[in-house]
């Protein structure tokens, strides 16, 4: 089974703190998602990355950058933690080439979320 | 862009059968999909579709028609369990193979 880890399950933070969530997958995957979801707006795009070192800005990237050093690890940076950043945090990976084969319908593969409060 | 709308909240009774909508405008399509969420959870796959039509997995099935941007996700024989966040969520066509996510519908099922 694909597994996606998220370092941690629930955060508390200090305003003003920078913050690094880790996520880790073991499948291999090239593309790899980080997400916010929030009561009443659903699952938004922070940035994701198709690459080592490539990234690319989702629907949200404000506040956030990403780091993508080794294929299996995807690390979101909250470089200075603000109170509208609580939110639950998922990170997703998906195996692309899968897309345009014959079966395409890879789905992506969520981490078990990180619920970080910022006070 | 794309845009994705499906109801808030949706009641039924166990051992019923729920339908459960979602529309969208897409600048790109590859393909929808379904997921269950539960509280506290990850979301889990439950089905794709990218071509017209009705697919059929076990208790759940889901509906495709592409030229009037509409899905239905079809649940029989409701279980307990099956109260969870049901989210619809499109592909787009580039090669990163990104999904816009609906704000979910949270599903409750009665005894």
């Amino acid at each position: 089974d694909v597994k996606v880890t998220q370092s941690s399950r629930y955060l508390v933070k200090r305003t003003g703190e920078k913050v690094f969530l880790e996520c880790v997958q073991d499948m291999d995957h090239e593309n790899m998602f980080w997400y916010r979801q929030d009561p009443g707006l659903g699952l938004r795009l922070i940035y994701f990355s198709y690459d080592v070192k490539m990234k690319e800005k989702g629907d949200i990237p404000e506040g956030y950058s990403v780091s993508r050093e080794k294929k299996e690890r995807f690390s979101l940076i909250l470089e200075s933690a603000s109170t509208n950043q609580t939110s639950m945090y998922l990170c997703a990976s998906l195996d692309p080439s899968a897309i345009s084969g014959s079966d395409g319908n890879t789905e992506a593969f969520f981490g078990q979320g990180t619920r970080l409060t910022v006070v | 862009g794309q845009n994705i709308d499906q109801p808030t909240e949706m009641t039924a009774t166990e051992g019923a059968i729920v339908q459960i909508n979602c529309t969208y405008q897409t600048s790109g399509f590859n393909g929808l999909f379904w997921y269950q969420q539960h509280a506290g959870e990850a979301p889990t796959f439950l089905s794709y579709n990218v071509l017209d039509g009705l697919e059929e997995k076990g208790r759940f099935s889901s509906f495709l028609s592409r030229s009037k941007g509409y899905s239905y996700l079809l649940l029989k024989e409701l279980q307990m369990k099956d109260s969870a966040s049901y989210l619809c969520a499109v592909r787009d066509n580039t090669n990163a193979g990104k999904s816009t996510f609906g704000d979910g519908t949270t599903l409750t099922v009665k005894p």
